[in-house]
């Protein structure tokens, strides 16, 4: 299996513009985590999915941020317009309701908003 | 809201050290604690713990669940330089498929 895929790796980008981060889950799990990683706050969940339906999004710090997973194998955060604070690693995490909690991460993109 | 405390925050030792790092939460309908390496990318995980007093075993690892105390340990023995990186805890709630992360422990082996 290739794990949890994310793309891009890095971006780096201006104040202001759009920012789409996307996440393919390991075949078959049916949650979706989207997490931020900074030195001041650790790891923060922002949203995630069950079955692609929204379930909690309380962690989603701001109306510039939102999430999607319009099927079971695909999902983007995307952050319009973005910030300098934005400035994180964003980890998606995939795992298989109902049988365990174990969540497998992918490999993050790191995020550079100047 | 839900606690997840690691403690300590950071440690140093030499290679061949034991390492017990610890573990406390306060959660509501707690379901299981899971343990994490994430070296400079991922974290990857290591142990899930759902029932006191078990211990989980894995190589030079080793990790035990107290409900009672509300805690665990993660044990490495006999560190090696590749053990340096951060160890996170996470608790899972009965009610929901939500991890709360604690801050992570830095372990740093020294050759």
């Amino acid at each position: 299996d290739a794990g949890v895929i994310q793309s891009p790796r890095h971006e780096v980008t201006e104040m202001g513009q759009e920012v789409t981060l996307r996440c393919k889950p390991i075949s078959g799990h049916n949650s979706l985590f989207w997490y931020r990683q900074t030195m001041m706050r650790g790891l923060e969940l922002l949203i995630y999915f069950n079955n692609n339906v929204p379930i909690d999004d309380s962690g989603m710090p701001e109306d510039r941020f939102s999430a999607k997973m319009p099927n079971a194998s695909f999902s983007t955060l995307k952050i319009q317009p973005s910030e300098p604070r934005d400035s994180a690693v964003y980890f998606c995490a995939s795992s298989l309701m109902g049988s365990t909690d174990t969540q497998y991460f992918g490999p993050g993109t790191r995020l550079t908003v100047l | 809201e839900d606690k997840v405390v690691q403690s300590p925050l950071s440690l140093v030792v030499h290679e061949g050290d034991t390492v017990t790092l610890n573990c406390s939460y306060e959660v509501t309908n707690f379901r299981s604690l899971l343990w994490y390496k994430q070296e400079k990318k991922a974290p990857t995980f290591l142990f899930m713990l759902t029932s006191s007093g078990i211990e989980k075993k894995s190589g030079r690892l080793s990790s035990i669940l107290d409900k009672k105390e509300l805690s665990s340990i993660l044990n490495i023995t006999a560190t090696q330089t590749g053990d340096s990186a951060i160890y996170l805890c996470a608790v899972g709630r009965s009610n929901d498929y939500k991890l709360s992360f604690g801050a992570g422990t830095t372990v740093t082996v020294r050759a």
